[in-house]
């Protein structure tokens, strides 16, 4: 069964970086099948896409955190990892690593979801 | 932006069924899929593909699609269907996603 979890720092100084790491267990984050996946929560609120990667390492990021963002993926260790730069109190959240099935199917559609899912970690920035 | 339209909450008595709707303008062009968050915990899918069902979830679950309008249907809601529910799509073919804003489901 696949696992995903979560790790890094709790609590990031404001115009520091946030940085976390998911580990996969259980499958091989090298599988062609699979992009992998960050999206947050704000406390309270709902959830953001944050960006995905390939395992070679071809990332996807969302328009509004695209200048701020870089994702990196680590075969050999099967793990991947979330930079988010300059952090302010907004980026203050419940940050979850997922498996990105996205898949083209000729003649039915494009497949794009998130399964599973790992518990998440929650980040605050504060001084 | 793309966006995904959903009402922020729901209420239902146990037994009857709910419905929680999803708007946006690619849904025609891209599937839908819904997940369930309970407090304190991480989402669960519990459709995908606009109406199936991944092994696990509850027949009582079900999912349609009608032009720009998808809904997650709960029959014979229970207690611990109480949660927040959202959908997810995409604005393009990448493998890129857009939330809705989630919806309150509350059992009554």
């Amino acid at each position: 069964q696949l696992q995903l979890q979560e790790s890094g720092p709790g609590l990031v100084k404001p115009s520091e970086t946030l940085s976390l790491t998911c580990t996969v267990s259980g499958g091989s984050i090298s599988s062609s099948s699979y992009y992998w996946g960050w999206i947050r929560q704000p406390p309270g609120k709902g959830l953001e896409w944050i960006g995905s990667i390939y395992y070679s390492g071809s990332t996807y990021y969302n328009p509004s955190l695209k200048s701020r963002v870089t994702i990196s993926v680590d075969t050999s260790k099967n793990q991947f990892s979330l930079r988010l730069s300059s952090v302010t109190a907004a980026d203050t959240a419940v940050y979850y690593c997922a498996r990105h099935i996205h898949r083209a199917v000729a003649g039915t559609g494009i497949y794009n979801w998130f399964d599973p899912w790992g518990q998440g970690t929650l980040v605050t920035v504060s001084s | 932006s793309y966006e995904l339209t959903q009402p922020p909450s729901v209420s239902v008595s146990p037994g009857q069924t709910a419905r929680i709707t999803c708007s946006g303008d690619a849904l025609p062009k891209q599937f839908a899929y819904w997940y369930q968050q309970k407090p304190g915990q991480a989402p669960v899918l519990v459709i995908y593909k606009d109406t199936e069902r991944p092994s696990g979830i509850p027949e009582r679950f079900s999912g349609s699609s009608s032009g720009t309008t998808v809904t997650l249907t709960i029959s014979g809601v229970q207690a611990e269907d109480e949660a927040d529910y959202y959908c997810q799509s995409a604005d393009s073919s990448g493998p890129r996603g857009v939330f809705g804003g989630g919806t309150k489901l509350t059992v009554l």
